[in-house]
């Protein structure tokens, strides 16, 4: 049972506009949670992290935000660029280093068109 | 910039063989991984270290040893490849002072 998951495998959406990518979680004990970016033959790099005692993090075009109470959270691109197109992996941790094991979602391929 | 390092980017491989992944870090971080990616269910632990000759089981052990003699080095050893172990295999290494997992551009198994 996936503890960690991206219900929409793929996204599409138009340059200039936002993405907005969903992550819901079940495991309670979850208290960090980041967001990782792949591209074709190349490994996860990191994007973005949330702790649990915040509700929004931001960075540059990334916004991450975590609602506690529904388990969910979302990472919002604004405005979406070609370059963002990749798969986009969730994850979430107990403890507030991510060098205890990461819990990943299952990833959503986003497509920015031109 | 931390660098992982994979020996092999592709590797075919025959049901039977044993099959080793290496994996190097460069910047003397205590903690490594081995996951494994598949389609639709993102990347999966297999096994992590936290020190020297340390490992711990993650979430798909079976099938799969590791070896970690030197810090910089964590080895995934498959003893007898199978076709399930087709996948895209991907190391990550991480600092007790950080909170980020480097990863490296991943192994891309086949076992035929």
């Amino acid at each position: 049972d996936q503890q960690v998951k991206q219900n929409s495998p793929s996204l599409s959406v138009q340059e200039g506009r936002i993405s907005i990518l969903n992550c819901d979680y079940t495991n309670s004990m979850f208290d960090y949670f980041l967001w990782y970016k792949k591209y074709p033959a190349e490994g996860p790099t990191f994007l973005i992290s949330i702790s649990s005692i915040k509700d929004k993090n931001e960075d540059g075009r990334f916004t991450v935000f975590l609602n506690k109470s529904a388990k969910h959270l979302s990472l919002h691109i604004v405005p979406s660029q070609p370059g963002d197109s990749a798969v986009y992996f969730c994850a979430a941790s107990a403890g507030n280093n991510a060098g205890n094991m990461l819990t990943f979602g299952g990833g959503t391929r986003l497509m920015v068109k031109p | 910039d931390v660098k992982v390092t994979q020996s092999s980017r592709y590797l075919v491989k025959r049901t039977g063989e044993k099959v080793f992944l290496e994996c190097v870090q460069d910047m003397d971080h205590e903690n490594m991984f081995w996951y494994r990616q598949d389609p639709g269910l993102g990347l999966r632990l297999i096994y992590f270290s936290y020190d020297v000759k340390m490992k711990e089981k993650g979430d798909i052990p079976e099938g799969y040893s590791v070896s970690r003699e030197k810090k910089e080095r964590f080895s995934l050893i498959l003893e007898s490849a199978s076709t399930n172990q087709t996948s895209m295999y991907l190391c990550a290494s991480l600092s007790v002072l950080s909170d980020t997992q480097y990863f490296g551009p991943g192994t891309r198994l086949t076992v035929l």
